[in-house]
């Protein structure tokens, strides 16, 4: 299948700070991209699904101003977690899709914040 | 509204066991399901999906799974568990057709499969 690549695989930042995950697909165009968040022995909660050269589409009750999503190039997406604080430590996970094809995840990015 | 119910949030076999892991869903449209897997801290692996036409589907790993309309659901087995089986696994729902505005993948809870030698 194809590969989606997110990195960092794991971040520590300090509260306050903002910090930028990457997820890329590494062999297809992805016109398609999705965020989710995964707490501890939970689910997978999409938080927002983003259109490349447009903006993203927020889940509700996900603050757009806090998780911002760029979707520049069809093998790029970014999320920033914005003013981070303890509360939005979690696993993050990002997945793609060309067109109407099947989507692709990536390996999760830990991200805790002390 | 779309939804899925796992029962089960933990199942343990032994090892060369039967392996049933129960998925139920909702879903007012033609629905397309998934079973994905997860290993500690690694992303989602698909494991095997149904689409339209037949309703028993073969995955990786030994996997298959049945689409049943009537009960709605989309159970997840394997005749013979392996050790290297144990994960999380997810079961998912999204609307008919890979097309669509957002192909939005609705996940179960997910069953952590323990697999006992």
């Amino acid at each position: 299948g194809a590969v989606v690549s997110q990195h960092p695989s794991w971040v520590i930042c300090k509260s306050g700070t903002s910090v930028k995950i990457e997820c890329r697909s590494l062999d297809f165009q992805a016109t398609t991209m999705f965020w989710y968040r995964q707490f501890p022995k939970q689910s997978l909660m999409l938080m927002a699904t983003s259109n490349e050269g447009s903006k993203a589409t927020y889940e509700q009750g996900v603050e757009k101003d806090k998780f911002l999503i760029n979707h520049a190039s069809l093998t790029l997406s970014t999320l920033t977690v914005t003013s981070a604080h303890p509360e939005d430590s979690s696993f993050y996970i990002c997945s793609a899709r060309e067109a109407i094809a099947e989507a692709f995840f990536g390996q999760g990015t830990r991200l805790t914040v002390v | 509204a779309q939804s899925v119910t796992q029962l089960g949030s933990h199942v343990s076999v032994s090892e060369g066991a039967l392996v049933l892991l129960r998925c139920n869903y909702s879903s007012s449209v033609p629905p397309y399901l998934f079973w994905y897997v997860q290993y500690p801290n690694q992303g989602l692996q698909l494991l095997l999906k149904y689409t339209t036409g037949a309703t028993l589907v073969k995955g990786i790993n030994g996997f298959e799974a049945e689409f049943k309309k009537s009960e709605t659901s989309f159970h997840l087995t394997k005749p013979s568990a392996h050790m290297s089986d144990a994960a999380e696994y997810f079961c998912a729902v999204s609307e008919g057709g890979y097309g669509g505005a957002t192909n939005k993948l609705i996940f179960g809870t997910g069953t952590l499969l323990a697999v006992q030698p």
